[in-house]
């Protein structure tokens, strides 16, 4: 399968900071990207759509300004975490299609603490 | 009620054993289903994609599909410890902008 990958893989951070999370895919160009959070034990829950060159679009209930997402290229998207707050520690994932059959590969995600 | 419905489980085979994992659905819009696996803190990898009633097999992995049920399957043969993971259905269809509908995911022990 097609190659997704996260950087970092682990992140701890003091409450106020900002915080960026890299998604990209390594072997294919990805029109449109997708992050998750994760929490344990639980589904994945999508927060937001990325598709390149435009602006993302957040699932009901996902405070746009507070994370920060752009999809500069075909291969790289960036998750910001802004203004970081104990609350938002969490596994965040995201996730990249491939254009014609749609399928969606997951990068390894990152694991943000905030303290 | 939700779109996709998967029993969490867990579910306790021993090695070697036939597991069935099912997932069902109430949207008969969706046309592209998918069976991820996901160990522990790491991202979902995609395991099987299927988008037509029917059984789709890859190696010890077969997808099934039942599209007038809204039924979907996936078997494991001669499983092994290494099996245990999350498993997670998910299903999308064209129009949605890829964005996929997951299942809660059914977690999976394989004992030795």
């Amino acid at each position: 399968g097609a190659v997704v990958s996260q950087h970092p893989s682990r992140v701890i951070c003091k409450s106020g900071t900002s915080v960026k999370i890299e998604c990209r895919s390594l072997d294919f160009q990805a029109t449109t990207m997708f992050w998750y959070r994760q929490f344990p034990k639980k589904s994945l829950m999508l927060m937001a759509t990325s598709n390149e060159g435009s602006k993302a679009t957040y699932e009901q209930g996902v405070e746009k300004d507070k994370f920060l997402i752009n999809h500069a290229s075909l291969t790289l998207s960036t998750l910001t975490v802004t203004s970081a707050h104990p609350e938002d520690s969490s596994f965040y994932i995201c996730s990249a299609r491939t254009s014609g059959r749609g399928e969606q590969f997951f990068g390894p995600g990152t694991r943000l603490t905030v303290l | 009620q939700k779109e996709v419905e998967q029993d969490p489980g867990p579910l306790s085979v021993p090695e070697g054993a036939i597991v069935s994992l099912n997932c069902t659905y109430s949207n008969s819009a969706f046309q592209y289903f998918m069976w991820y696996r996901q160990y522990s803190r790491k991202g979902p990898e995609l395991l099987m994609y299927t988008y037509s009633s029917g059984n789709k097999e890859d190696g010890r992995f077969t997808a099934q599909v039942d599209k007038s049920s809204k039924y979907i399957s996936l078997f494991i043969r001669d499983s092994q410890p290494s099996d245990s993971a999350t498993y997670l259905c998910a299903m999308t269809y064209s129009g949605n902008t890829g964005k996929l509908i997951f299942g809660q995911g059914t977690t999976l022990q394989v004992k030795p």
